[in-house]
């Protein structure tokens, strides 16, 4: 019952490092998230993805790309870590019913940029 | 763009009411989530509501009116485990399928004994 799995959990970089997030859902989601959550700021929207081939960008997607090459993930791509990229990750999966789009979230990766 | 604002802080005593409120300005409006989160955890579902009124679960209850950009989520007969930050966010659709959904910062809420 794995729901939405993120990987890594933690990680540190260093300024100008790349690295790359992964999240997995086994719930044949359609939609896909990836939300960052700063002290004060709440959770903000980086990127999102309504199926398997298409993205789009949210409210902070500058510095992210993103790819859904296959439905059940949905990859973030950092390409040169900055330190305002310090944060806590959080990938969400979703579908939509007559509650409306009801959105589950993985665990979190708490990523450190030095 | 969206405005979501909800109390950034608020203290209760356990075994009492609290009522956490939520005003928002948005465009393509498709519905409210209050959402909880633990701190160090991932925020989870408590309530949806698209239509005017009062929904009721248990403990909790959400209230929304569309017209005045208003909701607010009611925790009844707190208990400590119901120290934790409570998100608001507003489903927005922007056609094609597209639905976005848009957090407030959340409230930190503690319940003292």
């Amino acid at each position: 019952n794995a729901g939405v799995t993120q990987t890594p959990k933690f990680r540190v970089l260093k300024t100008g490092q790349s690295m790359t997030l992964l999240c997995a859902q086994d719930m044949n989601h359609e939609y896909m998230y990836w939300y960052r959550q700063d002290p004060g700021m709440g959770l903000r929207l980086i990127h999102y993805s309504v199926g398997e081939g298409t993205t789009a960008k949210g409210e902070v997607p500058d510095g992210y790309n993103v790819s859904r090459l296959k439905k059940q993930n949905f990859l973030l791509g950092l390409e040169s870590a900055a330190p305002s990229q310090t944060s806590v990750y959080f990938c969400a999966s979703s579908y939509r019913d007559r509650v409306g789009n009801t959105i589950y979230f993985g665990e979190g990766s708490w990523l450190t940029v030095v | 763009g969206q405005n979501i604002d909800q109390p950034t802080e608020m203290t209760a005593t356990e075994g009492a009411i609290v009522q956490i409120n939520c005003t928002y300005q948005t465009s393509g409006f498709n519905g409210l989530f209050w959402y909880q989160q633990h701190a160090g955890e991932a925020p989870t579902f408590l309530s949806y509501n698209v239509l005017d009124g009062l929904e009721e679960k248990g403990r909790f209850s959400s209230f929304l009116s569309r017209s005045k950009g208003y909701s607010y989520l009611l925790l009844k007969e707190l208990q400590m485990k119901d120290s934790a930050s409570y998100l608001c966010a507003v489903e927005t659709y922007s056609g094609a399928g597209s639905y976005q959904l848009t957090f407030g910062k959340g409230t930190k809420l503690s319940v003292i004994p």
